[in-house]
C-alpha cells in the first residue's frame, strides 16, 4: 500500500511571498488532515477534510492560510503572505474515517528568510 | 495548562535497557490513545493504537492506558540503537464528542547508545 505522498520536500522563500504544498493521501482514505509541526513541538492540526468538505479549520490562520481538497482526493495548502513564524514542517495525514488511526507523509520543510 | 503533557527529554539509555515513556492529559473525553515514532526528517509513524483503558503489546512495545489517572505509557524492552527517535503520544475523543481531533504531546527524544 502506497503511503501519503507530499511535495515538495523542502521549500525556502522570503517573508511576504506565497507558497503551496501538495498532498496525495492513501487510496480510499476519506479523511485528510494538514498539520503544522514547529521544531521541538508535536504536530498541531490546521485543517481536517472529510471527503471534499471541511470538518475542522478552527486553528487555521485564515487571513493567510487556505486549503482545498477538490474531488475528495488530493489536497493543497497555501500560505500567502508568509511570515517568519510560519517556518515549520507541514505534515499531511489521512485515515479511512475520523475514528481510525492517521497515517502521515514525510512533510514539507518550510524555511522563511 | 496544555491538554497533553509529555517530558521532552532528551532521554539517553544503553542498548538493551527498558525504556519508559509517559504522557499525562487533562481531557476526560479522550478515548483513543496512540504512540507515534518520528525519525529525523521523516513523518510520524504509528506504533501503537489503544481504545480506552488497558494494555496492548506488540513485540518489544507495550502501551498502557490508565484513564482514572489520565496517564499513558509506552514501554520498550531490549531497546536497540534503531529505536533512537522522537516518540509522540497522541489522543482524541470520539468524532461525536468534540470532533475527534488528534492532540499531540511535545514528543520525547530518545537515544539508545550501543
Amino acid at each position: 500500500e502506497a503511503g501519503v505522498a507530499q511535495s515538495p520536500r523542502y521549500k525556502i522563500i522570503e517573508k511576504r511571498q506565497s507558497v503551496a504544498f501538495w498532498c496525495n493521501p492513501i487510496s480510499g482514505h476519506a479523511t485528510l488532515y494538514w498539520y503544522q509541526q514547529i521544531l521541538g513541538q508535536g504536530p498541531k492540526l490546521l485543517i481536517q477534510f472529510q471527503n471534499n468538505g471541511v470538518v475542522d479549520d478552527s486553528q487555521l490562520p485564515k487571513d493567510r492560510f487556505s486549503a482545498e481538497r477538490l474531488k475528495g482526493v488530493d489536497s493543497t495548502l497555501k500560505i500567502q503572505p508568509a511570515k517568519l513564524e510560519d517556518s515549520a514542517v507541514y505534515l499531511c495525514a489521512s485515515s479511512p474515517d475520523s475514528n481510525q488511526p492517521q497515517h502521515f507523509g514525510d512533510g514539507t520543510r518550510l524555511s522563511i528568510l | 495548562q496544555k491538554e497533553v503533557e509529555q517530558d521532552p527529554g532528551p532521554l539517553s539509555v544503553p542498548e538493551g535497557a527498558i525504556v519508559s515513556l509517559n504522557c499525562t492529559y487533562s481531557n476526560s473525553a479522550f478515548q483513543y490513545f496512540m504512540w507515534y515514532r518520528q525519525y529525523s526528517r521523516k513523518g510520524p509513524e504509528l506504533l501503537m493504537y489503544t481504545y480506552s483503558s488497558g494494555n496492548k503489546e506488540d513485540g518489544r512495545f507495550t502501551a498502557q492506558v490508565d484513564k482514572s489517572s489520565k496517564y499513558i505509557s509506552l514501554f520498550i524492552r531490549d531497546s536497540q540503537p534503531s529505536d533512537s527517535a522522537t516518540y509522540l503520544c497522541a489522543m482524541s475523543s470520539p468524532v461525536y464528542n468534540q470532533g475527534g481531533k488528534l492532540i499531540f504531546g511535545q514528543g520525547t527524544e530518545l537515544s539508545v547508545k550501543p
